[in-house]
Protein backbone atom coordinates (compact mmCIF):
# COMPACT_ATOMS: atom_id res chain seq x y z
CA UNK A 1 0.00 0.00 0.00
CA UNK A 2 1.09 3.67 0.10
CA UNK A 3 3.02 5.78 1.99
CA UNK A 4 1.76 8.59 3.03
CA UNK A 5 3.36 11.33 5.60
CA UNK A 6 1.28 14.19 7.35
CA UNK A 7 3.14 17.18 8.45
CA UNK A 8 3.21 18.41 11.03
CA UNK A 9 2.66 15.59 13.33
CA UNK A 10 1.46 17.62 16.24
CA UNK A 11 0.75 21.45 16.51
CA UNK A 12 -0.29 23.76 19.97
CA UNK A 13 -1.88 26.86 18.60
CA UNK A 14 -3.41 30.05 20.06
CA UNK A 15 -7.33 30.42 18.87
CA UNK A 16 -7.82 32.55 15.94
CA UNK A 17 -5.09 31.11 14.19
CA UNK A 18 -5.14 28.99 11.43
CA UNK A 19 -3.39 26.11 10.60
CA UNK A 20 -2.20 24.14 7.20
CA UNK A 21 -1.56 20.38 7.59
CA UNK A 22 -0.03 18.41 4.60
CA UNK A 23 -0.44 14.80 3.42
CA UNK A 24 2.14 13.50 1.00
CA UNK A 25 1.68 10.02 -0.72
CA UNK A 26 4.10 8.22 -2.08
CA UNK A 27 2.44 7.21 -5.32
CA UNK A 28 -0.17 8.56 -7.16
CA UNK A 29 -3.80 8.26 -6.13
CA UNK A 30 -7.34 8.86 -7.15
CA UNK A 31 -9.30 9.21 -3.73
CA UNK A 32 -8.00 11.46 -1.12
CA UNK A 33 -10.20 12.36 1.77
CA UNK A 34 -9.54 14.31 5.14
CA UNK A 35 -11.16 13.16 8.79
CA UNK A 36 -11.20 14.19 11.68
CA UNK A 37 -11.11 12.28 15.47
CA UNK A 38 -11.88 13.84 18.76
CA UNK A 39 -11.20 12.45 21.67
CA UNK A 40 -12.69 9.32 22.21
CA UNK A 41 -14.35 9.22 19.28
CA UNK A 42 -14.39 7.46 16.09
CA UNK A 43 -13.39 9.30 12.86
CA UNK A 44 -15.62 11.90 10.83
CA UNK A 45 -15.10 12.63 7.09
CA UNK A 46 -14.45 16.05 6.67
CA UNK A 47 -14.31 15.94 2.95
CA UNK A 48 -13.04 14.38 -0.10
CA UNK A 49 -9.73 16.17 -1.77
CA UNK A 50 -10.44 16.36 -5.14
CA UNK A 51 -8.04 16.67 -7.99
CA UNK A 52 -8.12 20.16 -10.00
CA UNK A 53 -11.57 21.20 -8.53
CA UNK A 54 -13.15 22.30 -5.21
CA UNK A 55 -13.36 19.46 -2.39
CA UNK A 56 -16.31 18.14 -1.76
CA UNK A 57 -17.45 18.90 2.39
CA UNK A 58 -19.65 16.83 4.51
CA UNK A 59 -22.68 17.49 6.26
CA UNK A 60 -21.34 20.08 9.02
CA UNK A 61 -18.08 20.86 7.24
CA UNK A 62 -17.61 24.25 4.88
CA UNK A 63 -14.81 25.55 2.97
CA UNK A 64 -14.63 28.90 4.61
CA UNK A 65 -13.88 26.76 7.90
CA UNK A 66 -11.80 23.56 5.80
CA UNK A 67 -10.08 25.08 2.85
CA UNK A 68 -8.72 22.21 0.65
CA UNK A 69 -6.21 22.33 -1.63
CA UNK A 70 -5.53 18.85 -4.01
CA UNK A 71 -2.82 20.41 -6.95
CA UNK A 72 -2.02 16.39 -7.85
CA UNK A 73 -2.36 13.09 -7.22
CA UNK A 74 0.09 12.88 -4.68
CA UNK A 75 -0.24 15.69 -2.26
CA UNK A 76 -3.12 17.79 -0.47
CA UNK A 77 -3.83 20.28 2.11
CA UNK A 78 -6.14 21.02 4.40
CA UNK A 79 -6.07 24.50 6.67
CA UNK A 80 -8.18 24.51 9.97
CA UNK A 81 -8.99 28.31 10.04
CA UNK A 82 -9.92 30.65 12.74
CA UNK A 83 -9.34 27.77 15.46
CA UNK A 84 -11.24 27.48 18.50
CA UNK A 85 -10.59 24.82 20.75
CA UNK A 86 -13.47 22.80 19.92
CA UNK A 87 -10.99 22.12 16.96
CA UNK A 88 -8.95 19.97 19.45
CA UNK A 89 -8.45 16.76 17.83
CA UNK A 90 -6.21 14.73 15.27
CA UNK A 91 -6.91 15.52 11.58
CA UNK A 92 -6.29 12.27 9.25
CA UNK A 93 -5.40 12.10 5.74
CA UNK A 94 -6.54 8.82 4.34
CA UNK A 95 -6.40 7.34 0.34
CA UNK A 96 -8.48 5.19 -1.12
CA UNK A 97 -7.77 2.10 -3.54
CA UNK A 98 -10.26 0.18 -6.14
CA UNK A 99 -12.11 -2.12 -3.46
CA UNK A 100 -13.05 0.88 -1.37
CA UNK A 101 -10.38 0.18 1.30
CA UNK A 102 -8.46 3.24 3.19
CA UNK A 103 -5.20 3.88 4.17
CA UNK A 104 -4.39 6.37 6.80
CA UNK A 105 -1.63 8.57 7.32
CA UNK A 106 -0.08 8.96 10.74
CA UNK A 107 -2.04 12.14 11.50
CA UNK A 108 -1.81 15.39 12.87
CA UNK A 109 -2.75 16.12 16.51
CA UNK A 110 -3.61 19.42 17.32
CA UNK A 111 -4.37 21.30 20.44
CA UNK A 112 -5.88 24.67 20.35
CA UNK A 113 -5.82 27.01 23.73
CA UNK B 1 -29.52 6.21 15.54
CA UNK B 2 -25.79 5.76 14.42
CA UNK B 3 -25.25 4.22 11.16
CA UNK B 4 -22.51 1.88 13.22
CA UNK B 5 -22.86 0.49 16.43
CA UNK B 6 -20.18 -1.45 18.46
CA UNK B 7 -19.89 -2.13 22.10
CA UNK B 8 -16.99 0.00 23.45
CA UNK B 9 -16.05 -2.15 26.16
CA UNK B 10 -13.20 -2.75 27.24
CA UNK B 11 -13.15 -6.82 26.80
CA UNK B 12 -10.66 -7.94 29.23
CA UNK B 13 -9.02 -11.47 27.83
CA UNK B 14 -6.31 -13.50 29.14
CA UNK B 15 -3.92 -14.38 26.59
CA UNK B 16 -4.31 -17.43 24.81
CA UNK B 17 -8.04 -17.12 25.39
CA UNK B 18 -10.39 -16.20 22.36
CA UNK B 19 -12.50 -12.87 22.08
CA UNK B 20 -14.96 -11.88 19.76
CA UNK B 21 -17.47 -9.03 19.41
CA UNK B 22 -20.09 -7.63 16.93
CA UNK B 23 -20.32 -4.64 15.38
CA UNK B 24 -24.57 -3.55 14.02
CA UNK B 25 -24.87 -1.79 10.96
CA UNK B 26 -27.98 0.43 9.97
CA UNK B 27 -28.22 0.74 5.54
CA UNK B 28 -29.19 -2.52 4.52
CA UNK B 29 -27.99 -1.49 1.40
CA UNK B 30 -23.97 -1.32 2.27
CA UNK B 31 -21.47 -3.43 0.20
CA UNK B 32 -18.53 -2.99 2.13
CA UNK B 33 -17.20 -3.87 5.16
CA UNK B 34 -13.93 -3.83 6.94
CA UNK B 35 -12.55 -3.68 10.12
CA UNK B 36 -9.35 -1.71 11.53
CA UNK B 37 -6.96 -2.00 14.37
CA UNK B 38 -6.22 1.28 16.14
CA UNK B 39 -3.64 1.62 18.70
CA UNK B 40 -3.48 4.66 21.44
CA UNK B 41 -2.51 7.70 19.60
CA UNK B 42 -1.97 5.93 16.18
CA UNK B 43 -3.67 6.18 12.97
CA UNK B 44 -6.47 2.95 12.44
CA UNK B 45 -4.89 1.01 10.51
CA UNK B 46 -6.87 -1.82 7.75
CA UNK B 47 -7.04 -5.25 9.60
CA UNK B 48 -9.24 -7.23 7.28
CA UNK B 49 -11.71 -6.69 4.54
CA UNK B 50 -15.41 -8.73 5.70
CA UNK B 51 -16.48 -10.92 2.64
CA UNK B 52 -20.03 -12.35 2.68
CA UNK B 53 -18.69 -15.90 3.00
CA UNK B 54 -16.43 -14.60 5.86
CA UNK B 55 -13.18 -14.89 6.12
CA UNK B 56 -10.12 -15.67 8.27
CA UNK B 57 -6.91 -14.40 8.57
CA UNK B 58 -4.92 -16.42 10.77
CA UNK B 59 -5.80 -15.90 13.82
CA UNK B 60 -8.38 -12.93 12.90
CA UNK B 61 -11.88 -14.49 11.56
CA UNK B 62 -14.55 -11.90 9.83
CA UNK B 63 -18.36 -13.18 9.58
CA UNK B 64 -20.99 -10.67 8.05
CA UNK B 65 -24.46 -11.60 8.81
CA UNK B 66 -26.51 -9.49 6.30
CA UNK B 67 -30.27 -10.48 7.33
CA UNK B 68 -29.55 -9.48 10.96
CA UNK B 69 -27.06 -6.16 9.75
CA UNK B 70 -23.80 -7.51 11.62
CA UNK B 71 -20.60 -8.19 11.34
CA UNK B 72 -18.33 -9.66 13.59
CA UNK B 73 -14.44 -10.29 14.43
CA UNK B 74 -12.74 -13.54 16.45
CA UNK B 75 -9.85 -13.41 17.74
CA UNK B 76 -8.16 -17.02 18.86
CA UNK B 77 -5.03 -17.40 20.48
CA UNK B 78 -4.68 -13.99 21.84
CA UNK B 79 -1.67 -12.63 21.99
CA UNK B 80 -0.94 -9.19 24.29
CA UNK B 81 0.04 -7.29 20.84
CA UNK B 82 -3.72 -7.91 20.42
CA UNK B 83 -4.49 -4.63 22.53
CA UNK B 84 -6.02 -2.25 20.35
CA UNK B 85 -9.22 -1.04 19.60
CA UNK B 86 -11.00 -2.41 16.33
CA UNK B 87 -12.97 -0.13 13.84
CA UNK B 88 -15.70 -1.36 12.22
CA UNK B 89 -16.60 0.15 9.15
CA UNK B 90 -19.47 0.20 6.72
CA UNK B 91 -19.65 2.34 3.22
CA UNK B 92 -23.10 4.03 3.17
CA UNK B 93 -25.36 4.80 0.23
CA UNK B 94 -22.93 7.05 -1.33
CA UNK B 95 -19.77 4.94 -1.18
CA UNK B 96 -18.48 7.02 1.86
CA UNK B 97 -16.81 5.02 4.78
CA UNK B 98 -18.80 4.98 8.30
CA UNK B 99 -16.97 4.27 10.98
CA UNK B 100 -17.98 2.54 14.55
CA UNK B 101 -16.68 4.22 17.70
CA UNK B 102 -14.23 1.05 18.39
CA UNK B 103 -14.53 -1.72 20.66
CA UNK B 104 -11.35 -1.65 23.43
CA UNK B 105 -9.45 -5.41 23.66
CA UNK B 106 -7.25 -5.48 26.74
CA UNK B 107 -5.32 -8.77 26.51
CA UNK B 108 -3.66 -9.36 30.01
CA UNK B 109 -0.83 -11.81 31.10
Amino acid sequence: SAVISQKPSRDICQRGTSLTIQCQVDSQVTMMFWYRQQPGQSLTLIATANQGSEATYESGFVIDKFPISRPNLTFSTLTVSNMSPEDSSIYLCSVGDGNNEQFFGPGTRLTVL
Amino acid sequence: RKEVEQDPGPFNVPEGATVAFNCTYSNSASQSFFWYRQDCRKEPKLLMSVYSSGNEDGRFTAQLNRASQYISLLIRDSKLSDSATYLCVVNDSWGKLQFGAGTQVVVTP
